[in-house]
């Protein structure tokens, strides 16, 4: 069976630009949570979804935001981007609650 | 924040060398997961325990856990080159919520 899938791998943005990266969960997965990890530091959480709704939202501005189609992959979008939004951007699905996540390779983001 | 603290920050080994590496935590957990990640990959999932449990074993790794002292540790015996990675450990707190929530990790360095 495929792993999560992400795309692109990497991606090169400005200042001020946006950004959409996507997500797709292993076959069955109706939960996807997006994580941002920056170079150094674990991975911090995003958002997470389930069933199309948001789930839950980690402490990040409105400049970011999500969404779950109804095949259960989900879209990442970050506008009006910082030099700080420089990042690994994982996303990760799961069965059930208390189930190990299962992650993508990520997609590395850099603002020049 | 980071809900979990891993130490130590780097550990450098030689191969066949126990690898201990520790987690500490703040609030109340549902269960601890650790993870290890390749340089520039996805996170892969390793063990995961639960919050009434007290210890793991899956192959060579040993996981335990203390909810008394909000702390977990994972020991990795005979390493090999091929452990040389970063670890994490992760929470899910007892919310409901399937968010993770990631400690900084520990660099390990198996030698050959």
């Amino acid at each position: 069976d495929a792993g999560v899938t992400q795309s692109p791998t990497h991606l090169i943005k400005t200042r001020g630009q946006h950004v959409t990266l996507r997500c797709s969960p292993i076959s069955g997965h109706k939960s996807v949570s997006w994580y941002q990890q920056v170079l150094g530091q674990g991975p911090q959480f995003i958002f997470q979804y389930y069933e199309k709704e948001e789930r839950g939202r980690g402490n990040f501005p409105d400049r970011f935001s999500a969404r779950q189609f109804p095949n259960y992959s989900s879209e990442l979008n970050v506008n009006a981007l910082l030099l700080g939004d420089s990042a690994l951007y994982l996303c990760a699905s799961s069965l059930l609650s208390g189930q190990p996540q299962h992650f993508g390779d990520g997609t590395r983001l850099s603002i020049l | 924040s980071q809900q979990g603290e891993e130490d130590p920050q780097a550990l450098s080994i030689q191969e066949g060398e126990n690898a201990t590496m520790n987690c500490s935590y703040k609030t109340s957990i549902n269960n601890l997961q650790w993870y290890r990640q390749n340089s520039g990959r996805g996170l892969v999932h390793l063990i995961l325990i639960r919050s009434n449990e007290r210890e793991k074993h899956s192959g060579r790794l040993r996981v335990t856990l203390d909810t008394s002292k909000k702390s977990s540790s994972l020991l990795i015996t005979a390493s090999r080159a091929a452990d040389t990675a970063s670890y994490f450990c992760a929470t899910e707190l007892d919310t409901g919520r399937r968010a993770l929530t990631f400690g900084s990790g520990t660099r390990l360095q198996v030698q050959p």
